[in-house]
């Protein structure tokens, strides 16, 4: 069965530091993957997703990702997180025929201004 | 901007009652989930929906629990009889048919079960 892996499960940043959020997931096959974010008393909304392509994938709010298929691994940056990042930070991979999400175990960002 | 919704936010329970946990989709979307999170632990699937039936679901999914899109716009996740062990934050998902593998997560519902 797929699995996804988030090593890291808090992590404080000061403004304007630089972020990596490290995830790897299981399957050796075709992978879509995806990053939602969970801010404060809402819902979990998508940041990025890979489905193919560029492995170099951008989305909201300066966030990019990268696939690198020889190590499995999916990884969240942003060159400067803001006070505003802060939130919980969820890595996904779509499973089966409907289309599940198997989602890693979430990593909660702190950042203080 | 379309948002699936859920009602209600939060949902406190006696041990082996009944709840239902309604959602309404985004409403041209055409596959709908529900998902768990067990406090402090992973976002789990429960069970996928389309086309008025289980396309699939998850272990945890057993007799206990139901799907039912009753009227075209709501989706509703019952539990028959409530375990302690159900205390979890409950999220619903949809996605469009083509093209449209990204799911759009619901803000969940947070069930205790006392």
């Amino acid at each position: 069965a797929q699995s996804v892996s988030q090593h890291n499960h808090h992590v404080i940043l000061s403004e304007a530091a630089s972020l990596e959020l490290g995830c790897n997931y299981s399957y050796g096959g075709t992978v879509n993957l995806f990053w939602y974010v969970q801010y404060p008393g809402q819902h979990l909304q998508l940041l990025l997703k890979y489905f193919s392509g560029d492995p170099l994938v951008k989305g909201i709010k300066g966030f990019e990702a990268e696939f690198i298929k020889s190590k499995f691994s999916f990884n969240l940056r942003k060159p400067s997180v803001q006070w505003s990042d802060t939130a919980e930070y969820f890595c996904a991979v779509l499973s089966g025929g409907y289309n599940k999400l198997i989602f890693g175990a979430g990593t909660r960002l702190a950042v203080h201004p | 901007e379309p948002e699936v919704t859920q009602t209600p936010s939060h949902q406190v329970t006696q041990m082996g009652q009944e709840v239902i946990l309604r959602c309404v989709p985004i409403s041209n979307h055409l596959y709908f989930y529900w998902y768990r999170q067990i406090l402090g632990q992973k976002v789990e699937f429960l069970v996928s929906f389309y086309n008025n039936e289980i396309s699939e679901k998850s272990e945890i999914f057993d007799d206990q629990f139901s799907v039912e899109r009753p009227d075209g716009s709501n989706f509703t996740l019952k539990i028959r009889s409530t375990k302690l062990e159900d205390s979890a934050m409950y999220f619903c998902a949809s996605r469009e048919r083509t093209g449209g593998e990204t799911q759009y997560f619901g803000p969940g519902t947070r069930l205790l079960v006392l």
